[in-house]
């Protein structure tokens, strides 16, 4: 059965902190890994990342794969409160499975 | 940019109602999905289509059905509403499926009452 885990499940950071959230997946047949922000309503589409190695980057935050250890982390560097959220790891495999999320808060 | 609408934000049905959630997208994606969100369960899939009149089960269908008569349009129905279908409903579409992912809908939150 496909999974996804993602870790801390719940994270109590202050701003300008740096943060890494991480996400492990057991897939047949991967084909891509996605991270989503989601606030109040839905997720929001952030990176989609199929080779493993090369850092997708976006303003302050970056992401990467490992398809060798089956990982991916999501850096979020200068955190500010607008980044707090849920983010969601999403694997393509047969389906979408998506991780539990992990909670963010950044406090001022 | 795709729009995927869902028809309503918020919800209040009774315990065995007939209960439709709509869901439309403008940008002619085959592959519609409909997922549930509950805390610490992340989202989990109930139904997918790849195509109109196509339905796929997914990991969770039991107490739903779906209907996708047109391309832009996929329905969830839950047959008879129970308090454990209270949840966060939402719809979400891709052109291909993996391509970037899907675009989702705002999200119907139903309580079951």
């Amino acid at each position: 059965e496909d999974k996804v885990v993602q870790s801390p499940l719940s994270l109590v950071v202050h701003e300008g902190d740096t943060v890494t959230l991480n996400c492990s997946y057991e897939v047949t047949n991967f084909r891509s890994l996605l991270w989503y922000k989601q606030e109040k309503k839905a997720p929001t589409f952030l990176f989609m990342l199929t080779s493993s190695g090369i850092e997708k980057k976006s303003g302050r935050l970056s992401s990467i794969l490992d398809k060798k250890e089956l990982f991916s982390i999501l850096n979020i560097t200068a955190t500010q409160t607008g980044d707090s959220a849920i983010y969601l790891c999403a694997v393509y495999g047969q389906n979408f499975v998506f991780g539990p999320g992990t909670r963010l808060s950044v406090l001022p | 940019d795709v729009k995927v609408t869902q028809s309503s934000r918020y919800l209040v049905k009774r315990t065995g109602e007939k209960v439709f959630l709509e869901c439309v997208q403008d940008m002619d994606h085959e592959n519609m999905f409909w997922y549930r969100q509950d805390p610490g369960l992340g989202l989990r899939l109930i139904y997918f289509s790849y195509d109109v009149k196509m339905k796929e089960k997914g990991d969770i269908p039991e107490g739903y059905s779906v209907s996708r008569e047109k391309k832009e349009r996929f329905s969830l129905i839950l047959e008879s509403a129970s308090t454990n279908q209270t949840s966060m409903y939402l719809c979400a579409s891709s052109y291909s499926a993996g391509s970037y992912g899907y675009t989702f809908g705002s999200g119907t939150r139903l309580t079951v009452v």
